[in-house]
């Protein structure tokens, strides 16, 4: 079955920092691959996407790319400020295409001034 | 831009109300979801439509059910409201091919008491 698993939080950084979280992914065919953002008491938001091998997604100075070979979907970010602190979720959605959204279970980050 | 709209923020209820659970899209989506999140569990999908009067189970519908009347509004229901149903309920409408993406509301924290 379709399946994402995330590193586990919480992640705690300095402002400045270089950030990695990690995210692989199960699934049949070529999923399309989120990165959505969960500011505290918010909804979800999308930071980024993917929908074919070898893109790349980016905003915000986040970045993630999709990497067929390893089925992974990696987000980084340069220099991490205090207001990216946040729950992020990586996704995806199975080629069938009804939008479902299989989600990992979240990654805490605080970052710290 | 897309807007889900879910109408309230917060909610306090008791146990054995009936509770409905009001989400509007403003983009003609056809597929829209609803699904709670908690501390350690993640986002787990109630229940999903796919057109107006259409709907499908997610992965733990016991306890809910849905209504789409009209291709801009779902709603979750709660017949009779319980003290694990306490939670951040989320609603998501799908934009589809070839962008792929849900959009998300701000979410409703509803606690039964």
């Amino acid at each position: 079955g379709n399946s994402v698993t995330q590193m586990e939080g919480p992640v705690t950084l300095s402002e400045e920092a270089f950030l990695t979280i990690n995210c692989t992914y199960t699934a049949t065919g070529y999923p399309s691959l989120f990165w959505y953002v969960q500011y505290p008491g918010e909804g979800l938001q999308l930071l980024l996407k993917a929908t074919k091998a070898d893109d790349k997604g980016s905003n915000k100075g986040f970045e993630a790319t999709y990497r067929k070979e390893t089925t992974s979907f990696h987000l980084e970010k340069g220099s991490v400020q205090v207001s990216d602190s946040a729950v992020y979720f990586c996704a995806l959605v199975p080629p069938s295409n009804t939008g479902k959204l299989i989600f990992g279970q979240g990654t805490t980050l605080q970052v710290k001034p | 831009d897309v807007k889900v709209t879910q109408s309230s923020r917060y909610l306090v209820k008791r146990t054995g109300e009936k509770v409905f659970l009001e989400c509007v899209q403003d983009m003609d989506h056809e597929n829209m979801f609803w699904y709670r999140q908690d501390p350690g569990l993640g986002l787990r999908l109630i229940y999903f439509s796919y057109d107006v009067k259409m709907k499908e189970k997610g992965d733990i519908p016991e306890g809910y059910s849905v209504s789409r009347e009209k291709k801009e509004r779902f709603s979750l229901i709660l017949e009779s409201a319980s003290t694990n149903q306490t939670s951040m309920y989320l609603c998501a409408s799908f934009s589809g091919r070839p962008q792929n993406i849900q959009y998300f509301g701000a979410g409703t924290r509803l606690s039964v008491l």
